[in-house]
């Protein structure tokens, strides 16, 4: 079965400062993986997703993520946060067979502070 | 440009009440899927429908029941509402068929459901 595990409930930072979220997954088969934002009371918006290719996925807003296979991660990074980037963060796995069914951990609240 | 509309936005039922949550999309996507969203939980799929006239149970079903009227409509009911069903229920559609693998899917604004 799969799973996604994201490993830190909320990560608070300063502005301008850098920021990683950490998403480890667990899968016998192959995965397309996913990450999406959460702003206080929206829906979910997605940032960006990894389906094959280059392991280094860029997405908006200036967010990036590494594919690592070896390490089944997929942790999202940003250079410089900014306030409008406090929100939840979710990540996501689908996989082949799966009727595109995601899967997701159980968040990762980002605090920037000022 | 909808995308995934959902209908209410909040909700407060008693105990035993019954209710269907709409969920409707206009990007002609054959998959739709309702979640559930609860503190600490991230989001939980309750059902699923892959394609229209077809419906599954997802990881969380049991309360719940579901059913595609359309390609365009899923519904999702609570026929005796329970405080642990107190959560914000979410829609979600998706690119077309299963060969099409690791397409995004599309979310609503959600449900606020309060039981009590």
């Amino acid at each position: 079965a799969q799973s996604v595990t994201q490993l830190d409930s909320q990560v608070p930072v300063f502005e301008e400062a850098p920021v990683e979220l950490r998403c480890n997954y667990s899968s016998s088969v192959s995965v397309y993986l996913f990450w999406y934002v959460q702003y206080p009371n929206q829906g979910l918006q997605l940032l960006l997703k990894y389906l094959s290719g280059s392991t280094l996925v860029k997405g908006i807003n200036g967010f990036e993520a590494e594919f690592n296979k070896s390490q089944t991660s997929f942790h999202l990074r940003k250079p410089s946060v900014h306030i409008s980037d406090t929100a939840e963060y979710f990540c996501a796995v689908s996989f082949s067979g799966g009727y595109n069914k995601l899967i997701f951990g159980a968040g990762t609240r980002l605090a920037v502070h000022p | 440009n909808a995308g995934v509309t959902q209908t209410p936005k909040f909700q407060v039922l008693k105990t035993g009440q019954s209710m269907t949550l709409q969920c409707a999309q206009d990007m002609n996507h054959n998959s739709m899927y309702w979640y559930r969203q609860d503190p600490g939980m991230g989001l939980r799929l309750i059902y699923y429908s892959a394609s229209e006239g077809t419906t599954d149970k997802g990881e969380v079903p049991n309360g719940y029941n579901v059913s595609r009227l359309n390609k365009r409509e899923f519904s999702l009911r609570l026929e005796s509402a329970a405080p642990s069903q107190t959560s914000v229920y979410f829609c979600a559609s998706s690119e077309p068929r299963d060969r099409v693998v690791g397409t995004e899917a599309f979310f609503g604004q959600g449900t606020r459901l309060t039981v009590v």
